[in-house]
């Protein structure tokens, strides 16, 4: 699987949208970006895919490069609840692969 | 609808005991993983099962972990015997198959915390 590549951490205010990027200029043709966050003492939670095209849901949007070599997650009003470590992962047939993710803090 | 189960939620256990971790997944779910999380690191993935068939245990430190899927529904997770090391958060996921270039998303539960000391 491609590597992926986010910066650690990354602050946003309560309301306004957050946009987290992630670098996977390695990625197949094939393969899929997918985004998870880990909130403290949580299992991972699923939060959306993509291959090709952006894509949205009640949770969030994933807009990816007409490259596919990066994409940015957008939570479009962030809350308070919203602080995690986001992870962007690409996978092709075989497991995910965590890195370290990005740590949002969401401030009042 | 149900999400994935785990117990128990934590477990402290002396080094050298055993201890077996048990995972019921989302109804329907063919594919079934378990992860191992030490803290401060992301999840790795341990072994994936497809039904109660092994697709991948290439990281299963086989010497100490088995993982059996029976019936193709619940799931354990066995250490014996158990290290400091293994210290960690076990977790367990399942999506409703594998492969087609990985487009089956992965639904985690809450995991279980193992302190060995």
């Amino acid at each position: 699987d491609a590597k992926t590549t986010q910066p650690p951490s990354m602050d946003c205010a309560e309301g306004r949208a957050a946009n987290l990027p992630c670098n996977h200029s390695t990625i197949s043709g094939n393969e899929y970006v997918y985004w998870y966050r880990q909130i403290h003492s949580q299992g991972p939670q699923y939060i959306i895919h993509g291959l090709k095209n952006n894509e949205t849901n009640e949770m969030a949007s994933l807009i990816i490069t007409e490259d596919r070599k990066s994409s940015t997650l957008i939570l479009p009003h962030a809350t308070l609840r919203d602080t995690a470590v986001y992870y962007c992962i690409v996978r092709g047939n075989n497991d995910m692969r965590f890195g370290a993710g990005t740590r949002l803090t969401v401030k009042p | 609808e149900a999400g994935v189960a785990q117990s128990p939620r934590y477990k402290i256990i002396e080094k050298r005991q055993s201890v077996a971790f048990w995972c019921n997944p989302i109804s329907g779910h063919a594919t079934l993983y378990w992860y191992q999380q030490i803290l401060g690191q992301g999840p790795k993935l341990l072994i994936q099962f497809q039904n109660n068939g092994v697709v991948d245990d290439s990281q299963l430190p086989k010497d100490r972990f088995s993982a059996e899927r029976l019936k193709g529904v619940d799931s354990t997770l066995k250490i014996q015997p158990a290290k400091l090391e293994d210290s960690a958060v076990y977790l367990c996921a399942s999506s409703l198959s594998w492969g087609n270039g990985g487009a089956y998303e992965q639904y985690f539960g809450p995991g279980t915390r193992l302190t060995v000391t």
